[in-house]
């Protein structure tokens, strides 16, 4: 199984970029079997899937999302990335990164600790 | 709204059996996963491919499906089981991930 960490900034001010890193290791981010995805959890509420990066580089993501949300991976140093334009208050969130599982189980086997990003000036 | 539905809160006596369901047309189509998620952590898979049981997760975790109805079953549960419990599939048209809106754990 990976392991997933997450890093960046914890506070991003209102119509920035919010820009965050999965550091992967364990498995590299080209593993046919694994993609690589994005979940957060705004203060108090639900997990809400963001956007999933395939082992090949396509990315899939939430239509809520689409027009922000740009994700990308870097195989050199076997991490994967997430940039989130215009951002405001309704962003925050804890964010969390996770492998899915592809095969006929398709599901998130392992996750990263989760980061809290907080949008505010 | 999602297009999975779960029950906000469910509570059971310790030691007893509890199930959670969570609810929607593409669970017709695709397997289900359930993820536990203690206060503060990240979630952890408890069931995979609607009835598989990840490494390491207690035999009392267990799961089935029905139509368009999934269900966690948990037996003799045990205080360090409350948590809130998220179902996820794919979408109706299979193209993304969906969680459920989560359920709450509460051991009496």
């Amino acid at each position: 199984q990976p392991r997933l960490q997450e890093t960046g900034p914890g506070l991003v001010k209102p119509s920035e970029t919010l820009s965050l890193t999965c550091a992967v290791s364990g498995v590299s981010i080209s593993d046919r079997d694994n993609w690589w995805a994005w979940i957060r959890q705004a203060p108090g509420k639900g997990l809400e899937w963001l956007g999933t990066l395939s082992s090949g580089g396509a990315s899939t993501y939430s239509p809520s999302l689409r027009s922000r949300l740009f994700l990308f991976g870097d195989t050199s140093k076997n991490h994967f990335s997430l940039r989130l334009t215009s951002v405001t208050a309704a962003d925050t969130a804890v964010y969390f990164c996770a492998s899915l599982i592809i095969s006929s189980s398709y599901y998130f086997d392992s996750w990263g600790q989760g980061t809290l990003v907080t949008v505010s000036s | 709204s999602s297009e999975v539905t779960q029950d906000p809160a469910v509570s059971v006596p310790l030691g007893h059996t509890v199930s959670i369901t969570c609810q929607g047309d593409s669970l017709r189509r695709f397997s289900v996963s359930w993820y536990q998620q203690k206060s503060g952590q990240a979630p952890v898979p408890v069931v995979y491919a609607t009835h598989n049981r990840p490494s390491g997760i207690p035999r009392r975790f267990s799961g089935s499906t029905s139509g368009d109805t999934a269900t966690l079953f948990i037996t003799e549960v045990q205080a360090e089981d409350e948590a809130v419990y998220y179902c996820n599939c794919r979408d109706k048209s299979g193209s993304y991930p969906v969680f459920g809106g989560g359920t709450k754990l509460t051991v009496l």
